[in-house]
């Protein structure tokens, strides 16, 4: 299995630009979650998605932010316009149940910095 | 207060010794209890999930939960220098899916 794919890898770009972060989860796993991680903040969860619906977003920042997940096997995490204050890595993760015991898998993140 | 706390460390132990990670959670009805381990520039990897109070071993990793506490801890035995990562609690509260972090505690094994 190819674990979770995120991409891109690495982006820089300037405050004001919009930002696309994109993931594929592994495949048969129903749930999906974006993180945030930073030094000051450490790992803080952005939404989630169950079968591909968001069932809490409590943890998106603000309005710039927004996530869509228009199958079982793609999601994207787009930031416009975009701050500095938005740098941090971005971390895509896939679990294969809505139980209470649930084990995710991180994808390898997006390291994000605005100019 | 943090809904789930770490001592961020670092922590720094001989090759050899017992490292003893720690943390504390807030909410009681918390189930299922997780610890993920980050080596720099990686992304966060399982490594121990225990859902029961008491002891749960997996080599050389021994995670133990006190619920009446709100208490969670690792010991990893004979440290290695590759167990140098940050190590992050990791609770499912109220709910039944929302998985919060800590703040993760940084550990070094020296040679």
């Amino acid at each position: 299995d190819a674990g979770v794919i995120q991409s891109p890898r690495h982006e820089v770009t300037e405050m004001g630009q919009e930002v696309t972060l994109r993931c594929k989860p592994i495949s048969g796993h129903n749930s999906l979650f974006w993180y945030r991680q930073t030094m000051m903040r450490g790992l803080e969860l952005l939404i989630y998605f169950n079968n591909n619906v968001p069932i809490d977003d409590s943890g998106m920042p603000e309005d710039r932010f927004s996530a869509k997940m228009p199958n079982a096997s793609f999601s994207t995490l787009k930031i416009q316009p975009s701050e500095p204050r938005d740098s941090a890595v971005y971390f895509c993760a896939s679990s294969p149940s809505r139980g209470r015991q649930e084990t995710q898998y991180f994808g390898p993140g997006t390291r994000l910095l605005v100019l | 207060q943090k809904e789930v706390e770490q001592n961020s460390g670092p922590l720094s132990v001989p090759e050899g010794a017992i490292a003893s990670l720690n943390c504390t959670y807030s909410d009681r009805v918390s189930q299922s209890f997780f610890w993920y381990r980050q080596y720099s520039g990686k992304s966060p990897e399982l490594i121990m999930s225990i859902y029961s109070n008491g002891d749960k071993e997996d080599g050389r990793f021994t995670a133990q939960l006190n619920k009446a506490s709100q208490y969670v801890s690792l010991l990893i035995r004979d440290s290695q220098p590759s167990d140098s990562a940050t190590y992050l609690c990791a609770v499912i509260g109220r709910g039944g899916f929302k998985t919060i972090f800590g703040a993760g505690t940084r550990l070094f094994v020296k040679a």
